[in-house]
């Protein structure tokens, strides 16, 4: 099973800002199979980015994602209010893992 | 527009079941891939049970031998029958559609099962 560790727990940022997130695998995510979803509290996630960097439909392009191997990035170039959330990476290279998640905080 | 709305939750006690149903629309849902994902209480993400479009089933170690998944494409539903149910099956159960890959493209409000004397 591939875990995937996320950094740092919690970020702490301001609207305007730049949020940049890590994804690390235990062992090399194949196809750049990655995925990227946000979660706001009391609603479910929703998909941000898939094959580590592409943006899902309806997504704004402030999010990006980048990365290879065992080392993914998720970048949001600007913070806007609504952007504050839980973000969980996810591979699907070998059976599907979650990271544990990364919260961005004001 | 996709839509997967989950029903079937509530409040069981230890060693009860609960079956629970995801009703789809906006897609052909017997072509897609679909699972249930669970979040525990302040937890994260969990992958718990996947069906594909033959039929073929994956269980997490955690629920195998307890939790049966199933899907009834005439009426574009998916199920998830709980069974002998423990205190740490507690959580928020999502149903979620596969993109083109396995990722999972699109979620279901949940539904909140807790498992309780």
């Amino acid at each position: 099973e591939i875990v995937l560790t996320q950094s740092p727990g919690t970020l702490s940022l301001s609207p305007g800002e730049r949020a940049t997130l890590s994804c690390r695998a235990s062992q090399s995510v194949t196809s750049s199979y990655l995925a990227w979803y946000q979660q706001k509290p009391g609603q479910a996630p929703r998909l941000l980015i898939h094959g580590a960097s592409s943006r899902a439909t309806g997504i704004p392009d402030r999010f990006s994602g980048s990365g290879s191997g065992t080392d993914f990035t998720l970048t949001i170039s600007r913070l806007e209010p609504e952007d504050f959330a839980v973000y969980y990476c996810q591979q699907y290279a070998n059976a599907r893992t979650f990271g544990q998640g990364t919260k961005v905080e004001i | 527009e996709v839509q997967l709305l989950e029903s079937g939750g509530g409040l069981v006690q230890p060693g009860g079941s609960l079956r629970l149903s995801c009703a789809a629309s906006g897609f052909i849902f017997s072509n897609y891939v679909m699972t249930w994902v669970r979040q525990a209480p302040g937890k994260g993400l969990e992958r718990v049970s996947t069906i594909t479009t033959s039929g073929d089933t994956y269980f997490a170690d955690s629920v195998k031998g307890r939790f049966t998944i199933s899907r009834d494409n005439s009426k574009n539903t998916l199920y998830l029958q709980m069974n002998n149910l423990r205190a740490d099956d507690t959580a928020v159960y999502f149903c979620a559609k596969d993109g083109a890959d396995w990722y999972f493209e699109s979620w279901g409000p949940g539904t909140l099962v807790t498992v309780s004397s």
